[in-house]
């Protein structure tokens, strides 16, 4: 099974600057055949499900802002918000659909300082 | 616009039986895989079970295989996920998303096995 490590699990980032956050995967979810890695972040504010930012690893879903960006290959990527804004306060998943039993990191809580 | 609304949540004892639903609207049900991921109260996501849009593979995370099973009915738009020999550790809102990324999500749930 495929395990998903984030960090930091909490970030204090002030408004207007950049919050990054990193997740390392056991084994590596690049799948050689089409050079796509299969990782997705997902944010998750209060009393709200879980909603896809990121895709791919770097592609950002619909209706995203362009202020959220993911990157990396292989086993380690990161999610970077480049200007924070006061309503990116939530908890940040990263996420494996490589192989069954699909898996999420334990999850980043992004506050303002 | 593409929408999933789940149902059947509830208080049950330990060792009862829930059967949750999952009704989809919006998008063509039949060309997707579904998923149920759980989130105990203040934890992280936890990935419950998969099937494919045929029903010709199907998954489930080792905390839950033998006591829960996945299904669908194509014809009227819905998941399921029944749920037996439930356990005080299976306490979590459910929710179903859909394909393999997770691009969209219900609502969720709330299940309480408590005595």
């Amino acid at each position: 099974d495929i395990v998903m490590t984030q960090s930091p699990d909490s970030l204090a980032v002030s408004l207007g600057e950049r919050a990054t956050i990193n997740c390392k995967s056991s084994q590596s979810v690049l799948y050689s055949s089409n050079n796509k890695n299969y990782l997705g972040w997902f944010q998750q504010k209060p009393g709200q499900p879980p909603k896809l930012l990121i895709y791919w690893a770097s592609t950002r879903e619909s209706g995203v802002p362009d202020r959220f960006s993911g990157s990396g290959s292989g086993t380690d990527f990161t999610l970077t918000i480049s200007s924070l804004q006061a309503e990116d306060v939530a908890v940040y998943y990263c996420h494996q659909y490589y192989s069954s039993p699909s898996s999420f990191g334990q999850g980043t809580k992004l506050e303002i300082k | 616009e593409v929408q999933l609304v789940e149902s059947g949540g509830g208080l049950v004892r330990p060792g009862g039986s829930l059967r949750l639903s999952c009704s989809a609207s919006g998008f063509i049900f039949n060309s997707y895989n579904m998923n149920w991921v759980r989130q105990a109260p203040g934890k992280g996501l936890e990935w419950v079970s998969s099937i494919s849009s045929s029903t010709t593979y199907i998954y489930y995370a080792d905390s839950v295989k033998g006591r829960f099973t996945i299904s669908r009915d194509n014809a009227n738009n819905s998941l399921y996920l029944q749920m037996n020999s439930l356990r005080a550790e299976d306490t979590a809102v459910y929710y179903c998303a859909r394909d393999q990324y997770f691009d969209c999500w219900g609502q969720g749930t709330l299940v309480t096995v408590s005595s």
